[in-house]
């Protein structure tokens, strides 16, 4: 079985410009959840997404994107990054709609410079 | 507005004793509590959930207290192992028809001393 896998690992952008983040989810998992860690905090729900639909969105801005795909991986695309952007974004597949059983990738730290 | 809260950004135990980690929370919608582990470049790994209709679920060496009348809950750690070393965060959730989504406290780094 394998785990959340995400990718890049790292990446670093500059102001203004646009990112995408991609997660394969688990092995007969359906739901994909993205998550905002900022340095010193605890993760930020973003939006969810449950068979290619969006599931439920936190309090992020419009510039904030996602997409799933038919085999349940997903994207996470940032527009006009700002420098507040910077954090540690984390993936979560999960069986299932809500957060029942979530299992966490190991992340992709975003820095904008 | 921080709606799940822990107060102690670090705590340091020494080997075999008992390490408790305490979690506060203002939304009273809340129904459902879990607590995770974090080593340095992983994700959050599940360590122990309990839901609001309980006030103790026990796994092993790890216990989560839930008091619900001071919206406070804890993780007992007993007895603390060097591995247990990591960042603890407390999260909750409330019913929403499958859409839920987890809050987050800050989280509280433990450090076990051998």
């Amino acid at each position: 079985e394998t785990g959340v896998t995400q990718s890049p690992t790292h990446l670093i952008k500059t102001r203004g410009q646009q990112v995408t983040l991609r997660c394969s989810s688990q092995s007969g998992h359906n739901t994909v959840s993205w998550y905002q860690q900022a340095l010193g905090q605890g993760p930020q729900f973003i939006f969810q997404y449950y068979r290619e639909e969006e599931n439920g969105r936190g309090n992020f801005p419009p510039r904030f994107s996602g997409l799933q795909f038919p085999n349940y991986s997903s994207e996470l695309n940032v527009n006009a990054l700002e420098l507040d952007d910077s954090a540690l974004y984390l993936c979560a597949s999960s069986r299932g709609g809500g957060n029942y059983g979530y299992t966490f990738g190991s992340g992709t730290r975003l820095t904008v410079v | 507005d921080q709606q799940v809260k822990q107060n102690s950004p670090s705590l340091s135990v020494q080997e075999g004793r008992i390490s408790i980690l305490n979690c506060d929370y203002t939304n009273s919608m809340f129904d459902y509590f879990l607590w995770y582990k974090k080593y340095p470049a992983e994700g959050p790994t599940f360590l122990i959930s309990i839901s609001s209709i309980k006030d103790k679920n026990e796994d092993g060496r790890f216990t989560v207290f839930l008091n619900k009348s001071a919206k406070h809950l804890s993780l007992h750690i007993v007895p603390s192992q060097p591995g247990d070393s990591a960042v603890y965060f407390c999260a909750a959730s409330a019913y929403n028809f499958g859409n839920e989504k987890l809050t987050f406290g800050t989280g509280t780094r433990l450090t076990i001393i051998p």
